[in-house]
């Protein structure tokens, strides 16, 4: 069957750095997402990783290693605002989205 | 401003009752997708539709239909709601079905009694 992977929940501390993983295993790779979903509210698009490597956006970095089926979203000096919850989702073969739970990131001062 | 609008916010419905959740998006995209999201699981897909006039189901598409007569509204109709439908609704849509980022709705809350 096809997985995704990730931490139900992380905490951190204003200002600081924290990684959040996603593993996977699904039928197929057509790429990588990460949304971000403050409480009661709709996701949002982050990023997008096809290839491996690093793609860096401001704070927030999303790395990618297909041979592992590994990701990662780093958020570097976190503010009170991005305490949400982080969704990784992989698009399969069949260009379908697999999602993951998600992970609820709290931010404390 | 752009975006897809949902209908309505909340909703609470007696067992056995039909129900349509609305969704229209005004960005003209093909794709566009109902999802439910449950505590502790991920977004499931219910049903799709790569373009106007045609729809797929997803994981979970029993207990649920779906139109899309035109590009710009898929309503989701629940024909006979069942208190395991209680969840939130998300309308979601995309400008293909490659890889483009997911646009949602504000969501619908429905509670089945």
């Amino acid at each position: 069957g096809q997985n995704i992977d990730q931490p139900t929940e992380m905490t951190a501390t204003e200002g600081a750095i924290v990684q959040i993983n996603c593993t996977y295993q699904t039928s197929g790779f057509n790429g990588l997402f990460w949304y971000q979903q403050h409480a009661g509210e709709a996701p949002t698009f982050l990023s997008y990783n096809v290839l491996d490597g690093l793609e860096e956006k401001g704070r927030f970095s999303s790395f990618l290693s297909r041979s592992k089926g590994y990701s990662y979203l780093l958020l570097k000096e976190l503010q009170m605002k991005d305490s949400a919850s982080y969704l990784c989702a992989v698009m399969d073969s069949n260009y379908q989205l697999i999602w993951g739970a998600g992970t609820k990131l709290i931010i404390k001062p | 401003i752009a975006g897809i609008t949902q209908a309505p916010t909340s909703q609470i419905l007696a067992a056995g009752r039909r129900m349509t959740l609305r969704c229209t998006q005004d960005m003209r995209h093909n794709a566009m997708y109902w999802y439910r999201q449950d505590l502790g699981l991920g977004l499931r897909l219910i049903h799709y539709s790569n373009t106007a006039g045609t729809t797929g189901k997803g994981e979970v598409p029993d207990g649920y239909s779906v139109s899309r007569a035109n590009t710009d509204d898929f309503p989701l109709t629940l024909a006979s709601a069942v208190p395991s439908q209680t969840s939130v609704y998300f309308c979601a849509s995309s400008d293909s079905t490659g890889n483009s980022p997911l646009h949602f709705g504000n969501g619908t809350r429905l509670t089945v009694t």
